[in-house]
């Protein structure tokens, strides 16, 4: 059994259009993030929900919406996507926010915008 | 404001030989510090973390970092490279606030040479 599970794991769409990903752990974490590697292989933080409530929002457009049906699951979806979208989007999951830095990662999944 | 910096963007070594990935960070107390490894198309894996205590950490497919203050460093050691240790090595530091926040650097990608 994967414990951080995302799909699709490629998507590869035209500008303009609406994409959702999808995230799931099975680790019984009360804690779940998304972040973002660029090209350059640059990790930043997105988002996270602590129990469904959000508790970090790092300036992201608000073409991006994240949502927690409850605190197994943490979906994504992009509105208007844009070129500078293409990406490596990473779900996360840890035990808490106390800083225990133990994250554990999905395998991520590949945005191509064209 | 907190950053980290890992200054050798790209390194290669001889499968056998003493490997060393440094990291500097920059925050104001006493840091959380990470180390992850990403194998190609994965995601990331915690191989050793440091709150407290011994500034010496050992972590997981016998990699071991030292928290030296002085210096705001926390390089990451392996005496004997193994061919399954390319990857690209991140290292990270835990933002305070109770938000489970990390901050990742740039990343250093290990070549091993048979």
């Amino acid at each position: 059994d994967t414990a951080v599970s995302q799909t699709p794991k490629y998507l590869v769409t035209q500008m303009g259009n609406d994409k959702s990903i999808k995230c799931e752990q099975n680790l019984g974490h009360d804690t779940m993030y998304w972040y973002k590697q660029d090209s350059k292989k640059f990790l930043k933080i997105m988002f996270s929900y602590n129990n469904k409530e959000l508790i970090i929002n790092e300036t992201v457009p608000n073409r991006f919406s994240p949502k927690s049906p409850d605190k197994a699951h943490l979906n994504l979806h992009i509105n208007s996507l844009e070129l500078g979208d293409s990406a490596v989007y990473f779900c996360a999951s840890s035990s808490g926010l106390l800083n225990t830095g133990e994250l554990f990662f999905g395998e991520g999944s590949r945005l191509t915008v064209l | 404001a907190q950053s980290v910096t890992q200054p050798d963007i790209h390194i290669t070594v001889s499968e056998g030989a003493s490997l060393e990935l440094r990291c500097n960070y920059s925050y104001g107390a006493t840091p959380y510090l990470f180390w992850y490894v990403q194998s190609p198309g994965q995601g990331l894996q915690l191989l050793l973390k440091y709150f407290s205590g011994d500034t010496l950490v050992q972590g997981i497919k016998g990699f071991e970092a030292e928290f030296k203050r002085s210096q705001s460093s926390f390089n990451l050691r392996k005496p004997s490279v193994h061919w399954s240790d390319a990857a690209e090595y991140f290292c990270a530091v835990g933002v305070s606030g109770n938000t489970g926040k990390l901050i990742f650097g740039q990343g250093t990608t290990l070549q091993v040479k048979p």
